[in-house]
């Protein structure tokens, strides 16, 4: 089935720094989204970003599906970007529609 | 839209009885979603519809768990008879387009 990595697994910044998170992903997807987690469970939607490039403020996502990944870029960490990030693909697999959730990032933005 | 509305927020019972979990999604979607997070196995996908019809329940885990969706605007998700492995984070999710909202989550306790 499709695979989903997500590095790295934790992650420590200072205020005001700039961060990289990574999702691969095994197989050929055609939908690929990010989400935050934030400290009281709530799963917020980021992107929707199958592929190419999208922006919204301090963050912006990459897809590069011919090369299954995606990037997340958080710029001048605030300490409300504290929480867990997810990437989530879906794709077919065995003849099923497949929704996989990665495994996270958890990002602590310190004061 | 209110978003995706899930009740109870939280629930606690006991070993053997019979809990439902409930949720409205938001209005116009056609998919909906049902996901499991704990901290050993992360967010699982159980089940999910396409216009009220079922069409992946590949992870829900046992017979004990059912899953139903009358109409466009309600669904439940049942477990009978419960067991404290079954205590979890269970969110429900519904989308359009490809792009996913989440409901804030059923805190469920098996004592």
């Amino acid at each position: 089935g499709i695979q989903v990595e997500q590095s790295p697994p934790d992650l420590i910044l200072q205020e005001g720094a700039n961060s990289t998170l990574r999702c691969n992903f095994s197989d050929s997807v055609n939908n690929l989204q990010w989400f935050h987690q934030n400290p009281w469970g709530q799963l917020i939607n980021l992107f929707y970003i199958p592929s190419g490039t999208k922006q919204n403020g301090r963050l912006s996502a990459t897809t590069v599906a011919t090369e299954r990944y995606s990037l997340l870029y958080i710029s001048s960490s605030q300490t409300t970007d504290s929480g867990v990030y997810f990437c989530a693909v879906g794709g077919w697999s065995s003849g099923t529609y497949k929704y996989i959730f990665g495994t996270g990032t958890r990002l602590k933005v310190l004061a | 839209d209110a978003g995706v509305i899930q009740s109870p927020r939280h629930e606690v019972t006991e070993m053997g009885q019979e809990v439902t979990l409930r949720c409205k999604p938001i209005s116009g979607h056609d998919y909906l979603f049902w996901y499991r997070q704990t901290m050993m196995r992360g967010l699982e996908l159980l089940i999910y519809f396409n216009n009220n019809v079922p069409i992946d329940d590949s992870g829900m885990p046992e017979d004990r768990f059912s899953a139903k969706m009358p109409n466009a605007s309600f669904s439940t998700l049942k477990i009978q008879p419960s067991e404290p492995r079954d205590s979890a984070v269970y969110f429900c999710a519904s989308s359009l387009g490809g792009v996913a909202f989440f409901g804030q989550g059923t805190r469920l306790t098996v004592v």
